[in-house]
Formats: C-alpha cells, structure tokens, sequence
C-alpha cells in the first residue's frame, strides 16, 4: 500500500507565527485530505485536496500530486489551533502518523 | 442531518467480552470504514464496505468482524475483547473512494479492555 509521511513530528510555535506542515506519499494518489484532532480527539475536516490549492481563512494546503506531496500553512497561529494534524490518501485509506502542533501563548 | 453517529462514545470490557460499536450515516454514502487509533498515532484501517453487503478486511483485521445490511449502519463487532484491542475506534464515510469525495468521520469510541 502507499506510505505516507508527515513532517515534522512535532511542533511548538508561538502565537502569531506561521507554520508548515508537509506530507509525503509514495505513490500517485487521487484524493488526499488533511484532518485536525482537536485536544478532545474529535477529527475535523480541513481540506479535501487531491491536487491544486484551496484556502480557508488562515489556512490554506497545496498539493502537488506529480512530486507526490502535499503541504498545510497555517498562519498567525492561535492557541485553538493546537493538536494534531493528519493527511490521509483516501484513495488507500492511510494517514500519516501526524503532526503535532502545540501554540504557545 | 446528523453525519456520521457512532456509539457508545466510552466502553470499559473485561478481557473475553464480546460487543457491537455502532456506526450510523444519514449521507446516503455507499463507502464505510473502520479504523483504531493507537496513542501517537494515526488511525489504521480495520474493514471497510464499498456498499450493503460487501466488506473487505483493512490493514488490522484480527478479532474484529463487520456486515452491512443497510446503507446507513456498518457495526463493527468485538468477538472475545483483548487488552490489544483498547484503542479509540473512529468509523467513516464517504460518497465513494474513487473519484474523489471527502471522508467524513463520527466522534470515536474509546474502548477500553482491562
């Protein structure tokens, strides 16, 4: 099956910074999706990205799919922002183990 | 429209229990998943169903067991419950996996096996 790679594992910020979050898979792939797991481990949708770019208020994601990555910016981070951060290939239904992301106050 | 319903949110065991996780659409979603999720990680395929009364076995199928009758239910059944098993279970769907639609997934069952 595809693997799939996040980087990096984990992430301290302070309030206000940007961050980037990458993921990599190893095969090509026609859907791809990035989850956040607030602290309560609810999973929310972020994006459903299978190539191009979407945005949604501070966050955006890009996925390249002939390079076979997939990015996730935050900017001017927020302390609601902490968790974890998955990309997934739904295709293969494999996640990524993760990004932890822990803002600062 | 309530999305993606599972049930119960927490469950306590002891090792040799048997019990169903419910899991409930009301999208009209042909594609259903299973999956656990293990501390400091991301969450593993357990089953998944493409449509009612077809399944198929995921990365970690062991001791789990699945039907689809329905549409709108995929129940997930713990035949004899193993410390191994305690995990939080979160179930899925989707319209259908190819062609490109996004997974939506219920709120999790934490299962705990003592």
């Amino acid at each position: 099956g595809i693997q799939v790679e996040q980087s990096p594992p984990d992430l301290i910020l302070q309030e206000g910074a940007n961050s980037t979050l990458r993921c990599n898979f190893s095969d090509s792939v026609n859907n791809l999706q990035w989850f956040h797991q607030n602290p309560w481990g609810q999973l929310i949708n972020l994006f459903y990205i299978p190539s191009g770019t979407k945005q949604n208020g501070r966050l955006s994601a890009t996925t390249v799919a002939t390079e076979r990555y997939s990015l996730l910016y935050i900017s001017s981070s927020q302390t609601t922002d902490s968790g974890v951060y998955f990309c997934a290939v739904v295709d293969d239904m494999r996640f990524g183990a993760g990004t932890r992301l822990t803002v600062k106050p | 429209n309530a999305g993606v319903t599972q049930t119960p949110k927490f469950q306590v065991l002891k090792t040799g229990q048997s019990m169903t996780l419910q899991c409930a659409q009301d999208m009209n979603h042909e594609y259903m998943s299973w999956y656990r999720q293990d501390p400091g990680m991301g969450l593993r395929l357990i089953h998944y169903s493409v449509g009612a009364g077809i399944t198929d076995q995921g990365e970690v199928p062991n001791g789990y067991n699945v039907s689809r009758s329905t549409t709108e239910d995929f129940p997930l059944r713990l035949l004899s419950a193993a410390p191994s098993q305690t995990s939080v279970y979160f179930c899925a769907s989707s319209y259908s996996v190819v062609g490109g639609t996004e997974a939506f997934f219920g709120q999790g069952t934490r299962l705990t096996v003592v």
